[in-house]
């Protein structure tokens, strides 16, 4: 069916580590996976995208790696700060009717 | 700021009443995306048009229309509303309908029913 599964649901790291956001994908068709980011009150606005073409995508402190056979795609941020506290969202696209769904989103808390 | 605009703002209605929220797309942008946000809920895609036809379709309610003028504008029609209806409406736009285009949201509308 069409599912775009995301975990954590929420997420604390202590600023300065590490988060890793995960979502599995049901359309093995799928080759376009990108991450949304949503500030308190704000519109998302995309953050960094992957091809299925390439396995993994940098840029700065945040990452994105896909594994196609397994169907899954994960979001990393190294080095958090305060600023990367929002609500996170991956998508993948169902190419039999070209829109794309969105994971429930990860609310990602640094602490101080 | 993405260059999407959507009117109102915010909007305050009781049940059963029917409303209108609009949105204008990105200079340049054939497509536009709406989808709904519930309290602490993901991005519900609700529907899609292209350049003035419906593409791709969501669980959009019976209740609930869209349309895509000539001029690129849209607007998304909420009738005999219920509670469970409040949410945060979302536009977006990119310039094709591919789903590998980033889409551009909108700042929204915030629907309350009472």
């Amino acid at each position: 069916g069409e599912n775009v599964e995301q975990h954590p649901s929420t997420l604390s790291v202590q600023e300065g580590d590490s988060a890793v956001i995960k979502c599995t994908y049901s359309d093995s068709a799928s080759n376009y996976f990108p991450w949304y980011k949503q500030e308190l009150g704000k519109r998302p606005q995309l953050i960094i995208d992957i091809r299925s073409n390439v396995g993994e995508k940098k840029d700065q402190r945040i990452a994105v790696t896909l594994n196609k056979t397994a169907k899954h795609f994960s979001l990393h941020i190294t080095e958090t700060q305060p600023e990367d506290s929002a609500v996170y969202f991956c998508a993948a696209p169902l190419w039999r009717d070209d829109k794309i769904i969105f994971g429930k989103g990860t609310r990602l808390h640094i602490l101080p | 700021d993405s260059g999407v605009t959507q009117t109102p703002k915010h909007l305050i209605t009781a049940t059963g009443q029917r409303v209108t929220l609009r949105c204008s797309p990105r200079s340049g942008d054939l497509s536009v995306y709406w989808y709904q946000q519930s309290l602490d809920q993901g991005l519900q895609f609700l529907i899609q048009y292209y350049n003035g036809e419906e593409r791709a379709k969501g669980n959009i309610l019976e209740r609930f229309s869209a349309q895509q003028f000539p001029d690129l504008h849209s607007e998304l029609n909420l009738s005999s509303l219920e509670l469970g209806d409040s949410a945060l409406y979302f536009c977006a736009s990119s310039v094709a309908p591919g789903s590998y285009n980033e889409q551009f949201f909108g700042p929204g509308t915030r629907l309350t029913v009472l």
